[in-house]
């Protein structure tokens, strides 16, 4: 059961216009959400988060929105880059204690083109 | 700062071969965990450690152990590979005022 759904394994935009990706939960004790990034060959590295208590956080030309209503959020990048391209996934977790796990989707791969 | 070390970064294994993946973090972190990454799939839990000393099963243990050795140090063992293993593992460290991991550059494992 994919209690993290990541529904557009790909995305094509265009240099300096928005990205736009879409993840869906299924789990409503999960109160923390974050977006990771992920280059070939390398780990996923931490790209922006947000609380449950919040439906919008921003840092640069990164925006995630929550909606905790319909268990959907999103990332905003704009504009895009080139070097924008690479894998994302959108992570949840029950903050409870120190032992949090987080529960991944299945990545949505975005190539921003020239 | 080397942040999450993991060893060997490529592996070949025959089927029925046991081998450890070592992960050690130098941040001081409490929390570890191994995940696996296939396509289709994202990433996957397979153990944890809350802390030293600690361990807990994620969402896919099984034909894993994992051993917490100190606070810096969790590795990820195969008793026994079956191709059904073939994947990218990831160890991943947490310090405890957050809820992001911190991971490591990944270890391709191929059983055959």
């Amino acid at each position: 059961d994919q209690q993290v759904k990541q529904n557009s394994p790909s995305l094509s935009v265009q240099e300096g216009r928005i990205s736009i990706l879409n993840c869906d939960y299924t789990n409503s004790m999960f109160d923390y959400f974050l977006w990771y990034k992920k280059y070939p060959a390398e780990g996923p590295t931490f790209l922006i988060s947000i609380s449950s208590i919040k439906d919008k956080n921003e840092d640069g030309r990164f925006t995630v929105f929550l909606n905790k209503s319909a268990k959907h959020l999103s990332l905003h990048i704009v504009p895009s880059q080139p070097g924008d391209s690479a894998v994302y996934f959108c992570a949840a977790s029950a903050m409870a204690g120190t032992a949090s796990k987080l529960t991944f989707g299945t990545g949505t791969r975005l190539q921003v083109t020239l | 700062n080397a942040g999450v070390t993991q060893t060997p970064k490529f592996q070949v294994l025959k089927t029925g071969q046991s081998m450890t993946l070592q992960c050690a973090q130098d941040m001081n972190h409490n929390s570890m965990y191994w995940y696996r990454q296939d396509p289709g799939m994202g990433l996957r839990l397979i153990y944890y450690s809350a802390s030293e000393g600690t361990t807990d099963k994620g969402e896919v243990p099984n034909g894993y152990n994992v051993s917490r050795l100190n606070k810096r140090e969790f590795s990820l063992r195969l008793e026994s590979a079956a191709p059904s293993q073939t994947s990218v593992y990831f160890c991943a460290s947490r310090p405890a005022n957050t809820g992001e991991l911190f991971f490591g550059e990944g270890s391709r494992l191929t059983v055959l």
